[in-house]
């Protein structure tokens, strides 16, 4: 089936500092999405992108859908201590199989450095 | 408006018992799907629902299963259950067939089989 490769797996980020994460997939997305999960809770939705090429921004959530769709990254700029969390991609497929119609990449962990 | 509401949040079962869990999705939602979140297996699809009828079906057991009602409300059950259906049960809804826009989770039912 189709997979999403999601990295990086877990970072550390120190508060006011720029964050970066992508997803890669050999399969091609019509919708490219990003969540956010603290724990104990549902993925929340941060950003949805609809069209090859298309950078949009949510605050300092910075998101693109790659050119060839089958890539995204998103950026958290000045980060703070409330972004800790994890951070899952997902692309959505028009025809689900037994995956569904949305796969979901693994995850990218932030927490706080110590 | 309200969200997506799953009850109940917190549920300890023996094992070999049955579980049903429910979904109430957004107001105008006709989709629902189910996930099931582990900390070594990520997001993993249960079911899509879509106006009463399963779309698309993962590749769980047949112990799993589930169904949706006429007002858009989805349960799922789980017979017979094992240690390692201990999850967090993820329920999104969507106005999207096939979940272009995105999906909206809940807060999830947190499920421990002792």
């Amino acid at each position: 089936g189709q997979q999403l490769n999601q990295s990086p797996q877990s970072m550390f980020i120190q508060e006011g500092e720029d964050v970066s994460m992508n997803c890669t997939s050999s399969s091609i997305f019509n919708t490219w999405l990003w969540y956010k999960q603290d724990p104990g809770e549902g993925p929340v939705l941060l950003i949805a992108l609809y069209k090859a090429g298309e950078l949009t921004s949510n605050g300092r959530l910075t998101a693109q859908f790659g050119i060839t769709r089958k890539d995204s990254f998103l950026n958290i700029s000045a980060s703070i201590p409330s972004d800790v969390g994890i951070y899952f991609c997902a692309g959505q497929l028009e025809r689900g199989g037994s995956q569904g119609n949305l796969i979901f990449g693994k995850g990218t962990k932030l927490s706080v450095k110590p | 408006k309200a969200g997506v509401t799953q009850t109940p949040r917190y549920l300890i079962k023996t094992r070999g018992q049955q579980v049903t869990l429910s979904c109430s999705p957004i107001s105008g939602h006709r989709s629902v799907s189910w996930y099931q979140q582990t900390p070594g297996q990520g997001l993993q699809f249960l079911f899509e629902y879509f106006s009463e009828t399963q779309r698309n079906k993962g590749n769980f057991p047949g112990r799993f299963s589930g169904r949706q009602f006429s007002n858009s409300r989805s349960e799922m059950n789980v017979s017979t259950l094992e240690l390692g259906d201990s999850a967090l049960y993820l329920c999104a809804s969507s106005t999207h067939p096939t979940g272009f826009y995105g999906y909206t989770f809940g807060s999830g039912t947190r499920l421990t089989v002792v």
